[in-house]
Parts: C-alpha cells; sequence; structure tokens
C-alpha cells in the first residue's frame, strides 16, 4: 500500500465551478499534511499546509483533514483556468517527524476550462 | 520563506559523464534534501543532505552513483556519476527550516 495516495486524475472542471482533490495516507501518525502546486515544466510551490482536524482556509483554497478516516483534501473554489496544474500531496515518512522527510504522493493533474 | 537558486537549469550530457547540481540556500536552514522526478511522474527522494556528515540515501540510490556534499547550512551539491539515458530526468532540491520544504526551480538533465 502506497504510503500516500491520490484521487486518479485527470480532473477536468469548468471555470468558474469547485475543483475537489483527495488524498489519503497510511500512518495514522502522521500530524502534517501539505498540498504543492507545479506547473508543467516548473518546481512544486507549497499552497496549504494543514495539522488540525476539521478545514483551514486561505483564499480560494480550502483543505480539510479527517485524521479518523485518515484523508485530506483540497477545495479549489471558483476555479481559474490559471488553477491548472499538477497538484500534490505530501506528508511526513512513517516514523518520521514533521521536520524530515516527505512522502509525496503521485499527483492529480488538474485542468481547469474556459 | 526559503529562496533557493539551483544550477545548472537544464543540460545535455554525454553517456558515461558526471554532472555537479549546485543547490543555494539564502538563509540557514536544518534540512536539505535531493528529489528526481521522472516526466509526468511524481518526486522520488533521492537523499538527505546531512551538513557536515554522509548524506543518507533512500532505498535505490547509492552513493557511489549520486555523491552528495553539504559543506554548510547553506549549500549542497548532487553530482550523477557515469550517467547513462536512464538519468535523464529533472532533479530538485529542497531546503526546510521547519516542517515546510521549499524547493529550487531544478535542473533538467538529458542524457545521449
Amino acid at each position: 500500500q502506497k504510503e500516500v495516495e491520490q484521487n486518479s486524475g485527470p480532473l477536468s472542471v469548468p471555470e468558474g465551478a469547485i475543483a475537489s482533490l483527495n488524498c489519503t495516507y497510511s500512518d495514522r501518525g502522521s500530524q502534517s499534511f501539505f498540498w504543492y502546486r507545479q506547473y508543467s515544466g516548473k518546481s512544486p510551490e507549497l499552497i496549504m499546509s494543514i495539522y488540525s482536524n476539521g478545514d483551514k482556509e486561505d483564499g480560494r483554497f480550502t483543505a480539510q483533514l479527517n485524521k479518523a478516516s485518515q484523508y485530506v483534501s483540497l477545495l479549489i473554489r471558483d476555479s481559474q483556468p490559471s488553477d491548472s496544474a499538477t497538484y500534490l500531496c505530501a506528508a511526513p515518512n512513517a516514523g518520521g517527524t514533521s521536520y524530515g522527510k516527505l512522502t509525496f504522493g503521485q499527483g492529480t493533474i488538474l485542468t481547469v476550462h474556459p | 520563506s526559503a529562496v533557493i537558486s539551483q544550477k545548472p537549469s537544464r543540460d545535455i550530457c554525454q553517456r558515461g559523464t558526471s554532472l555537479t547540481i549546485q543547490c543555494q540556500v539564502d538563509s540557514q536552514v536544518t534540512m536539505m534534501f535531493w528529489y528526481r522526478q521522472q516526466p509526468g511522474q511524481s518526486l522520488t527522494l533521492i537523499a538527505t543532505a546531512n551538513q557536515g556528515s554522509e548524506a543518507t540515501y533512500e532505498s535505490g540510490f547509492v552513493i557511489d552513483k549520486f555523491p552528495i556534499s553539504r559543506p554548510n547550512l547553506t549549500f549542497s551539491t548532487l553530482t550523477v556519476s557515469n550517467m547513462s539515458p536512464e538519468d535523464s530526468s529533472i532533479y530538485l532540491c529542497s531546503a526546510a527550516a521547519t516542517e515546510i520544504q521549499y524547493f529550487g526551480a531544478g535542473t533538467r538533465l538529458s542524457v545521449l
């Protein structure tokens, strides 16, 4: 079983819609989770981090964490064509501290069409 | 956040040669990492660059092939040795002062 697994893509949504990206993880001890966005030909950039159960909102982005079910999601409201990218979910390696190594999911390609 | 400069941004190399990639951070950081990203794939961790000691390699990666240096808290290098076409990939360094990792722009390597 992969340590961090993202729902298969690619995901295509119309402009203005809500894009929902999901991620599950295997290590119940994980305390922190990260969403990175990667544009084609560019390096990953952090867009959200979440540490506690519940929702965390930042502009059009909302991260949701459910530790009991071991999933973390990212919602993008009012999706724009500029949101078209690969989104990577990451969690600390099993047994590692939050200052240590990260394991990345396989990524979900999001396309927002006008 | 940390600003990371990585160079070269891209290179085309001949089989059997070596390439050293440099990663410079604008502030002292606790952790530095090196990743490889194959086309259309996610990030695979190569190793953790430890300041003042040997790097810690992940399964499938060895020091002879990917020697790493980290002479201080702001700089690291990754060498890809005795290259073959299978080494063609994007190599990324990252740095973390807290739990958040920031990435350099990456090095796109093509081996002929």
